[in-house]
């Protein structure tokens, strides 16, 4: 089983629309959780962290976490072209850095 | 300007080539990473230092050597690689090694190596 697993998709959504994100991890003992978005050639940015259980927003963005199902979402409000990329879920496991998923292509559709 | 920066961006290089990358860190961090980027395929983490010391090789074959004289630079060492080597080099740091709360990973632009 993957430490931390994502559909690679690509996901495609309408401009506009709300695309949603997920992931899920294996280690129970997991402290906080990351997303990254990557776009084609380029290096991974920091879009948001979570560690409790709920909901954390932040402009479009909105992370969820449930660690009873071990599992975290991000949700992209009003989607714009401009957010197509690929989106890494990343998990703080306890190790020394983070364990990533293999990401999920986000395709918004003009 | 970034935090973090690599050089070369590109690198195309024969099996028996020896060269290096080049990772330079401007945030204040004492912990610096490789991670390597494969078509598909999860971010793998190379090594980690922590204030100039490794403290995890993640079972990385001996071609790949690491040097971090400093903590602000990190280098990658590469000689006799495999064309499967080819990938995308990514160096990154964060303030501490181990990851809490808000202790979050800043990644350079990353290195593109092709071995032929």
């Amino acid at each position: 089983q993957k430490e931390v697993e994502q559909n690679s998709g690509p996901l495609s959504v309408p401009e506009g629309a709300i695309a949603s994100l997920n992931c899920t991890y294996s280690d129970r003992g997991s402290q906080s959780f990351f997303w990254y978005r990557q776009y084609s050639g380029k290096s991974p940015e920091l879009i948001m962290f979570i560690y409790s259980n709920g909901d954390k927003e932040d402009g479009r963005f909105t992370a969820q976490l449930n660690k009873a199902s071990q599992y975290v979402s991000l949700l992209i409000r009003d989607s714009q072209p401009s957010d197509s990329a690929t989106y890494l879920c990343a998990v703080n496991t306890g190790r020394r850095a983070l364990t990533f998923g293999s990401g999920t292509r986000l395709q918004v559709q003009p | 300007e970034t935090g973090v920066t690599q050089t070369p961006r590109h690198l195309v290089m024969g099996m028996t080539n020896k060269k290096s990358l080049k990772c330079e860190q401007h945030l204040g961090h004492n912990a610096m990473y490789w991670y390597k980027q494969s078509a598909k395929k999860p971010l793998e983490l190379m090594f980690v230092y922590s204030l100039e010391e490794r403290v995890e090789n993640n079972s990385v074959p001996s071609r790949f050597s690491p040097e971090c004289p400093n903590s602000s630079h990190l280098f990658l060492h590469l000689h006799t690689l495999q064309p499967e080597d080819s990938a995308l080099y990514l160096c990154a740091s964060s303030l501490e090694e181990g990851l809490f709360s808000g202790n979050t990973i800043y990644f350079g632009e990353g290195s593109w190596l092709t071995v032929v």
